[in-house]
């Protein structure tokens, strides 16, 4: 089935600085991708997906680029803030399945 | 609550006991998942039912008991369950993805965090 690869597992940055999260996937069929965020003891929220006829995505401060070819994608936060600290789930469809990465704890420190 | 609710939201059971868990979902969906997140792993999905059908099954041990009476509710029936299935419990719906079509979006309930003793 299908593999997804997400790194790095916690990541700690300083309040106005960029993160970067990367997953890699293994089925060449998947077609979407959706990133999530989860706050301590409070259900996945969606923040940004991507088709797989698009490279790229950007919802103000959230942007997700997708190589194919390579079968990466990678989620970017710009001008980081503390409330951006949560852990973030990427994941790949399989059919009716989500794949879902293990997760990256991300920490903004003001 | 709109969206998508879980009860009960906390449930502690022994090895023995049979418990429910229930979703239900308000947003007119007709798709509706069982994930189970447990600490250091990710979020596995258990069974997917689309249009009161089950469409996947990720052998998911027979103790799990999944039940769709219609497009808003879907049960997770517990029996005889383990002390390693203690985690959360989260259901998520989206719209059918049709045959050949692209995924629509799921979205989660708050789940059920389940201990088993």
């Amino acid at each position: 089935g299908e593999n997804v690869e997400q790194h790095p597992s916690t990541l700690s940055v300083q309040e106005g600085d960029s993160a970067v999260i990367k997953c890699t996937y293994s089925d060449s069929a998947s077609n979407y991708f959706p990133w999530y965020k989860q706050e301590l003891g409070k259900r996945p929220q969606l923040i940004i997906d991507i088709r797989s006829n698009v490279g790229e995505k950007k919802d103000q401060r959230i942007a997700v680029t997708l190589n194919k070819t390579a079968k990466h994608f990678s989620l970017h936060i710009t001008e980081t803030q503390p409330e951006d600290s949560a852990v973030y789930f990427c994941a790949a469809n399989s059919g009716y399945a989500l794949n879902f990465g293990k997760g990256t704890s991300l920490l903004v420190t003001p | 609550e709109t969206g998508v609710t879980q009860t009960p939201r906390h449930l502690v059971m022994g090895m023995t006991n049979k418990k429910s868990l229930k979703c239900e979902q308000h947003l007119g969906h007709n798709a509706m998942y069982w994930y189970k997140q447990s600490a250091k792993k990710p979020l596995e999905l258990m069974f997917v039912y689309s249009l009161e059908e089950r469409v996947e099954n990720n052998s998911v041990p027979s103790r799990f008991s999944p039940e769709c009476p219609n497009s808003s509710h879907l049960f997770l029936h517990l029996h005889t369950l383990q002390p390693e299935d203690s985690a959360l419990y989260l259901c998520a719906s989206s719209q059918d993805p049709q045959s050949g079509g692209a995924p629509d979006t799921q979205y989660f309930g708050p789940g059920t965090r389940l201990t088993v003793l």
